[in-house]
């Protein structure tokens, strides 16, 4: 079962920076989370993935609370490209082998 | 980073029949999973196919019906076996790399569109 709970869909005004907030109340100490995007048609990329500490790439940044039940990824200014489907993923270590649970997602839809 | 191509992109097949699909990725890799994603929903793990073990199957998934050979580190391929309607689904390979294998990327392919009459 995914181990994360989002928002079905959010929008956004092209420009803007856009929020979008993950719960992942169920964390263990060693595990990240990880951010993922599938625009339509396309394969899962990947965004950016953290422990504890907040993090920030070319693409977005991502806030992880101190209790690390919950995190937000920033899009710091959205574009009609990031029009996608954002998946937050807590990642599982079982006997080494790495495993993905991806859950609902949200639906992000960039604004004119 | 990881390049991964898949084979073939979409396909529609007929009710009854199996089909293959072939990933590739440009690197070795240890741990490649096999990922279904039905009309509208999000990705389902199939199984982890690990060169030199059998496949590890996730629950609602078995070998008869999704048979994954890994001959090496570069190829895998995923069988659709006695497909029914209810198979029809985008089928994505994909593969943990990166330096550091506690934090290695997950990379997708572009995924094989599966249309079952």
């Amino acid at each position: 079962d995914a181990k994360t709970t989002q928002p079905t869909s959010m929008d956004c005004a092209e420009g803007r920076a856009a929020n979008l907030p993950c719960n992942h109340s169920t964390i263990s100490g060693n595990e990240y989370v990880y951010w993922y995007r599938q625009i339509h048609s396309q394969g899962p990329q990947y965004i950016i993935h953290g422990l504890k500490n907040n993090e920030t790439n070319e693409m977005a940044s991502l806030i992880i609370t101190e209790d690390r039940k919950s995190s937000t990824l920033i899009l710091p200014h959205a574009t009609l490209r990031d029009t996608a489907v954002y998946y937050c993923i807590v990642r599982e270590r079982f006997f080494g082998n790495e495993k993905l649970t991806f859950g609902t997602g949200t639906r992000l839809t960039i604004i004119p | 980073s990881a390049v991964i191509s898949q084979k073939p992109s979409r396909d529609i097949c007929q009710r009854g029949t199996s089909l293959t699909i072939q990933c590739q990725v440009d690197s070795q890799v240890t741990m490649m999973f096999w990922y279904r994603q039905q009309p509208g929903q999000s990705l389902t793990l199939i199984a982890t196919a690990n060169q030199g073990s059998e496949a590890t199957y996730e629950s609602g998934f078995v070998i008869d019906k999704f048979p994954i050979s890994r001959p090496n580190l570069t190829f895998s391929t995923l069988t659709v076996s006695n497909m029914s309607p209810e198979d029809s689904s985008i089928y994505l390979c994909s593969v943990v790399a990166g330096h550091l294998a506690n934090t290695g990327e997950l990379f997708f392919g572009e995924g094989s569109r599966l249309t079952v009459l």
